[in-house]
This record gives C-alpha cells, sequence and structure tokens, in this order.
C-alpha cells in the first residue's frame, strides 16, 4: 500500500459544472503531481506542487487548477466541464520535484470522473 | 506529439513464456525511463527503471533494455506468469523535471494457461 488516497472513487457530473478532486498525500511527500488518463490513452500531466506553489504545467486549459495544503494534501479543480473531460484523476506524491519516478514517486488509485 | 509511444496495444503471451513490450521515445532530453503496471481500478505501480547512463537493468523476472542510439526500449518477463496480466506503461522523465512523467498509452498483456 502506498498511503496516497484519493476520494471520491467515482464521480459523475453534468457539462458546465465545477468538480473538485481531493488527494492525500504520503506523510512527508510534500511533492504532488496530477495526471489524467482519458480511456485507452496513458496518463497525462496536468501540474505539479511543492511545498505548496506551483511547480510546473503540463498542456491543459486554465480551467484546471490545483492546491496543496500544508498537511500533504492536495485538491485538483475543474470548471466548467466538458464532456472530454471524463477520464480517470490520478494523483502522485513524492518527496521533492527532483525524484525520479518509481520507488520514490507513489500512485494514488484515481478518481473516476464521468461527464454527461 | 506523443513522446513516449508503445505501438502494441496489446499482447498474449503463454504462462511460462517471455513477454517483450516495447517502447519507442522522440525526446533526447529524457534521461530516466520507468515500467508501471496498472490492474483495473488502482493506480499504476512501480515496476522497474533505468537511467540513460545504463543499458540494462534487471530485477527478478524483469529485465529492461535501453537502445539510446534507436531510441528505444523494452521490458522482458520471464517466465511470465498469469498475474503479470495487466496494462503496462512505459514512462520517461528528463533532467530539471524529474518527478513529471510523460507516459506512453500502454499495452494489455494477456498471459495464458
Amino acid at each position: 500500500e502506498t498511503g496516497v488516497t484519493q476520494s471520491p472513487t467515482h464521480l459523475i457530473k453534468t457539462r458546465g459544472q465545477q468538480v473538485t478532486l481531493r488527494c492525500s498525500s504520503q506523510s512527508g511527500h510534500n511533492t504532488v503531481s496530477w495526471y489524467q488518463q482519458a480511456l485507452g490513452q496513458g496518463p497525462q500531466f496536468i501540474f505539479q506542487y511543492y511545498r505548496e506553489e506551483k511547480n510546473g504545467r503540463g498542456n491543459f486549459p486554465p480551467r484546471f487548477s490545483g492546491l496543496q495544503f500544508p498537511n500533504y494534501s492536495s485538491e485538483l479543480n475543474v470548471n466548467a466541464l466538458e464532456l472530454d473531460d471524463s477520464a480517470l484523476y490520478l494523483c502522485a506524491s513524492s518527496l521533492s520535484p527532483d525524484s525520479h519516478g518509481g520507488e520514490t514517486q507513489y500512485f494514488g488509485p484515481g478518481t473516476r470522473l464521468l461527464v454527461l | 506529439d506523443q513522446q513516449v509511444k508503445q505501438n502494441s496495444p496489446s499482447l498474449s503471451v503463454q504462462e511460462g513464456r517471455i513477454s517483450i513490450l516495447n517502447c519507442d521515445y522522440t525526446n533526447s532530453m529524457f534521461d530516466y525511463f520507468l515500467w508501471y503496471k496498472k490492474y483495473p481500478a488502482e493506480g499504476p505501480t512501480f515496476l522497474i527503471s533505468i537511467s540513460s547512463i545504463k543499458d540494462k537493468n534487471e530485477d527478478g523476472r524483469f529485465t529492461v533494455f535501453l537502445n539510446k542510439s534507436a531510441k528505444h526500449l523494452s521490458l522482458h518477463i520471464v517466465p511470465s506468469q498469469p498475474g503479470d496480466s495487466a496494462v503496462y506503461f512505459c514512462a520517461a522523465s528528463g533532467a530539471g523535471t524529474a518527478s513529471k512523467l510523460t507516459f506512453g498509452t500502454g499495452t494489455r498483456l494477456q498471459v495464458t494457461l
């Protein structure tokens, strides 16, 4: 067990609504990355937070925003939901931005979002 | 622009045989490569990695080979077991962006009895 949890596990929203997804990182991990995995695709990097500051962003519109809190939890917010936002959203926690994946970066089980 | 490609969406192998999963990349700034295994309803689980200064890394039944000149890596599983049936993702990262991973589209491995 990695110690990274995400909530909710599943969510259904309608187009135009807003959604907040939550992640609880492994204790001591001050870096969290969010990924979107659409059906049949690999995870795509959305953005990363390090010590509550944004530390890089992938090719996603500003509708996707996030926050990281001092208690190792973080949020992904998506405004004005579109049908294409339907996907599995994964968070991954690591000790630092310089931690390669692998033994030092752990993924949560994901939140499956369906936009109707 | 798919910087990490897994051209085989699926692979079926008999139990006990070798499974070979392939991955190609285009970005020469990538210097670290990883393989993840993913079961339904779970997050990706790290399997094995390799730094660009090596051409082979072994861990039990799993071996990753890296051919930098061809920008190609492969994962060998020997012997394959039914529990290995899952989706396998190749991922890469670059210097200065170590924890930001670029994933391939995945290969679904089915190990049959």
